[in-house]
């Protein structure tokens, strides 16, 4: 059973345009969402992350937007660069401490 | 430094073999842990190290045997490995404080034949 679903596993967008990336969760114990991102033969590498009472958080380029009723959480990247193309990690935490569920990913591609 | 290595990059090995595989940090992490990951699959958490102590052990089986010799070594011992074992395996750390944010190595690339 997933606990953390990334429904799309590609994604292909325009230099320059929005890239969205969804997830979603099933365990309303979560309290902490991260991004990670990664590229081949390299491990994944932290990205953002927001705790569960924000709904939003801006890095740059990046933000993480979660809806708690929903139980969603989606990242966006803007403007996109070639440079962003790599697998993208949705990930969440719960207060128990240590245990970090991964989803499977979605790969983006941004064209130049 | 951040940066988590792991060696080696590739291993090939039978099943009746022993082999060790090995990631280091230099970051003062005081908590370390294993991933395993498949093909097109997310990384799955084996097991964690918190002050150089077994933590968390996800039900993984015996013929994977974790050792954390220091706070900066974490060795994963392979013996009588199955073809299913074939996987990446990714090793991490992070402070004991934000467990959440965590720095990965590049993976060591297990194939069992």
């Amino acid at each position: 059973d997933q606990q953390v679903k990334q429904n799309s596993p590609s994604l292909s967008v325009q230099e320059g345009r929005i890239s969205i990336l969804n997830c979603d969760y099933t365990n309303s114990m979560f309290d902490y969402f991260l991004w990670y991102k990664k590229y081949p033969a390299e491990g994944p590498t932290f990205l953002i992350s927001i705790s569960s009472i924000k709904d939003k958080n801006e890095d740059g380029r990046f933000t993480v937007f979660l809806n708690k009723s929903a139980k969603h959480l989606s990242l966006h990247i803007v403007p996109s660069q070639p440079g962003d193309s790599a697998v993208y990690f949705c990930a969440a935490s719960d207060p128990g401490g240590f245990k970090t569920i991964f989803g499977a990913g979605t790969r983006l591609f941004v064209k130049a | 430094d951040t940066e988590v290595t792991q060696t080696p990059k590739h291993l090939v090995m039978g099943m009746t073999n022993k082999k060790s595989l090995k990631c280091e940090q230099h970051m003062g992490h005081r908590a370390m842990y294993w991933y395993k990951q498949k093909a097109k699959k997310p990384p799955e958490l084996m097991f964690v190290y918190s002050y150089e102590k077994l933590s968390i052990n996800e039900s993984v089986p015996s013929r994977f045997s974790p050792e954390c010799p220091n706070s900066s070594l974490l060795n994963l011992h392979l013996h009588a490995l199955q073809p299913e074992d074939s996987a990446l395996y990714l090793c991490a750390s992070s402070q004991v404080r934000h467990y959440n944010e965590q720095f990965f190595g590049p993976g060591t690339r297990l194939t069992v034949l």
